[in-house]
């Protein structure tokens, strides 16, 4: 099976600097995703990455907060910008091969901003 | 707008036993898939099971299986033979055809095994 790759896994950041988390597969995939996981909580989608052009983002999710680029099929970065403490969470990645289905998830990075 | 709700937070169970999950949801949609995902402690999100909404037969992967009444909306998740190595969050997820894949999480299900 495919594998995807996140980086950094985890990074202590202070307020008001960004940090970019990359996200990268060993095969190209169809979509890819990037979801929020806040302290003890579910999954939230922020925005469907798409290749070549401008994310698709969630409501309550803007694009001058966590701009993400897609440069082609199996790389993306999303990016934390101008952090504050409710920026700490766990940020993932996901993918859908083609002609599937199924979401994979990349490990995660978990953020902490102090 | 879809919402999914695993209305147990945490549930415990013996090594050996077997445990049952509850998700249900609320859609207009007709086309959809279901999943179970598993979170154990090292944050790493796996798939444990699918299920398209236009099979009849509910979905099994070795110990897991899932009951799936979709006139209830309503999608389990039962653990048989349980082992340490499951404990762990488990999600329960939605995804409509008409949404490009993007899937709705419920809360999640804290689920320890005990030796």
């Amino acid at each position: 099976s495919a594998v995807i790759s996140q980086k950094p896994s985890r990074d202590i950041c202070q307020r008001g600097t960004s940090l970019t988390i990359q996200c990268q597969v060993d095969s190209q995939v169809t979509m890819m995703f990037w979801y929020r996981q806040q302290p003890g909580q579910s999954l939230t989608l922020i925005a469907t990455a798409n290749q070549g052009s401008e994310a698709t983002y969630e409501s309550g999710f803007v694009i001058d907060k966590f701009p993400i680029s897609r440069p082609n099929l199996t790389f993306s970065t999303l990016t934390v910008s101008n952090m504050s403490p409710e920026d700490s969470s766990i940020y993932l990645c996901s993918v859908v091969w083609w002609a599937g289905y199924e979401q994979y998830f990349g490990p995660g990075t978990r953020l902490t901003v102090t | 707008a879809q919402t999914v709700t695993q209305s147990q937070p945490e549930m415990s169970v013996q090594e050996a036993e077997t445990v049952t999950l509850s998700c249900t949801y609320d859609t207009s949609e007709s086309n959809y898939y279901l999943f179970w995902y598993k979170q154990p402690p090292s944050r790493q999100m796996i798939l444990v099971i699918r299920q398209e909404a236009y099979k009849q037969q509910n979905a099994t992967e070795n110990r897991f299986s899932v009951n799936f009444q979709k006139a209830a909306k309503s999608f389990s998740l039962k653990i048989s033979d349980s082992q340490l190595g499951d404990t762990a969050m488990y999600f329960c997820a939605f995804a409509p055809l008409s949404n490009d894949y993007k899937l709705s999480f419920g809360a999640g299900t804290t689920v320890t095994v005990r030796a």
